[in-house]
């Protein structure tokens, strides 16, 4: 079946750092791919998505790009901030017609002053 | 983007009683998913919404535990019922975008139960 694997927490960074999240799927076919963050206390936002090959999925700062050959979808910002400081999470979406989002467990992001 | 809310947003409870949440979509949406997120945890799914017919469970969660109804194309209820201490957890509660295929999640219930 569907998975997915992420980098295991919790990552701990300076401001101004680099950030990546490492993201690795299991799928047949082609899903889509997305990053939601969990800021504290709050429900899951979407951050970023990609839907094919090669496509980059940007915001906030935040990329990611599709990679099939590797299936992986790494989350990277080139600065970090402490209000980045959050629960990350990648998921995939089947592509044919099931609405069910598959998660990984989940990478820990602190980032200190 | 669909905005969606839920009530409570937290609750205490006592063991043996049951809770219903309630989850709001600013717009009309096919379907709602219900999950659990346990302390520290992914999010596990526990049922599928959709407008008119009986809701999907995922393997280990049942209708009678968690009755779900899906009266209309903008809301949903979940209900915990005879709450046990391992149900203490959030509970998410998410509608799927058809037009931009994204999902959107509402803020969550934390359910503590004593």
């Amino acid at each position: 079946g569907d998975s997915v694997t992420q980098m295991e927490g919790p990552v701990t960074l300076s401001e101004e750092a680099f950030l990546t999240i490492n993201c690795t799927y299991t799928a047949t076919g082609y899903p889509s791919l997305f990053w939601y963050v969990q800021y504290p206390g709050e429900g899951l936002q979407l951050l970023l998505k990609a839907t094919k090959a090669d496509d980059k999925g940007s915001n906030k700062g935040f990329e990611a790009t599709y990679r099939k050959e590797t299936t992986s979808f790494h989350l990277e910002k080139g600065s970090v901030q402490v209000s980045d400081s959050a629960v990350y999470f990648c998921a995939l979406l089947p592509n044919f017609g099931n609405e069910k989002l598959t998660f990984g467990t989940g990478t820990r992001l602190t980032i200190i002053p | 983007s669909a905005v969606i809310s839920q009530k409570p947003s937290r609750d205490i409870c006592q063991r043996g009683t049951s809770l219903t949440i309630q989850c709001q979509v600013d717009s009309q949406v096919t379907m709602m998913f219900w999950y659990r997120q346990q302390p520290g945890q992914s999010l596990t799914l526990i049922a599928t919404a959709n407008q008119g017919s009986e809701a999907t469970y995922e393997s280990g969660f049942v209708i009678d535990k968690f009755p779900i109804s899906r009266p209309n194309l903008t809301f949903s209820t979940l209900t915990v019922s005879n709450m046990s201490p391992e149900d203490s957890s959030i509970y998410l509660c998410s509608a799927w975008d058809r037009g931009l295929e994204e999902q959107y999640f509402g803020p969550g219930t934390r359910l503590t139960v004593t």
